[in-house]
């Protein structure tokens, strides 16, 4: 059974710029979420995809957007890049049950200079 | 506003007796609760979880207990192996949300095990 995997592992990009962070979802899973780790804190939540749509988002602004693919594999993208937006960002995976643990990715490192 | 708390930033504890990390939060729609261990350079792995409708529940090492009248829950790991040293996040969902995969987090505890 493979794991949720995500690409690149690091990233360093200018202010200003745009990114596109990419995971593929464990085997069976058929909702994938994505998260932002700050240094010291906790993930946060960003949103959901459920069927190729965006079902569920958190307290992120509009230049965060995702896509899914029929493969349930997806994408995150971050437009107008910001300093603060340098952070660990996971993916994770489940089954679209509430009971079920999410399983997460070894994230992306994106480092904004 | 943190809806999940993890107040001792860090743990130390000696290799074989009882690590005890606690959780407390703050919003009574919560009613599933998750503990996740991240090793450095790993995404968070699941360890264990628990419904609201039980005050209990064991996994091997590992035992997680609810107090829903306190809003607390606590991770018990007996005993103790090095290979636990870790972060531990807390986390939690609201069922009642229709977003099964939005879990808040706690900030997370830092545990050493030690020989």
């Amino acid at each position: 059974e493979t794991g949720v995997t995500q690409s690149p592992t690091h990233l360093i990009k200018t202010r200003g710029q745009q990114v596109t962070l990419r995971c593929s979802s464990q085997s069976g899973h058929n909702t994938v979420s994505w998260y932002q780790q700050a240094l010291g804190q906790g993930p946060q939540f960003i949103f959901q995809y459920y069927r190729e749509e965006e079902n569920g988002r958190g307290n992120f602004p509009p230049r965060f957007s995702g896509l899914q693919f029929p493969n349930y594999s997806s994408e995150l993208n971050v437009n107008a890049l910001e300093l603060d937006d340098s952070a660990l960002y996971l993916c994770a995976s489940s089954p679209a049950s509430s009971y079920s643990p999410l399983h997460f990715g070894n994230g992306t490192r994106l480092t904004v200079t | 506003d943190q809806q999940v708390k993890q107040n001792s930033p860090s743990l130390s504890v000696q290799e074989g007796r009882i690590s005890i990390l606690n959780c407390d939060y703050t919003n009574s729609m919560f009613d599933y609760f998750l503990w996740y261990k991240k090793y450095p350079a790993e995404g968070p792995t699941f360890l264990i979880s628990i419904s609201s409708i039980k005050d209990k529940n064991e996994d091997g090492r590992f035992t997680v207990f609810l107090n829903k009248s306190a809003k607390h829950l606590s991770l018990h790991i007996v005993p103790s192996q090095p290979g636990d040293s870790a972060v531990y996040f807390c986390a939690a969902r609201a069922s009642n949300t229709g977003t099964a995969s939005k879990l808040t987090f706690g900030t997370g505890t830092r545990l050493q095990v030690t020989l």
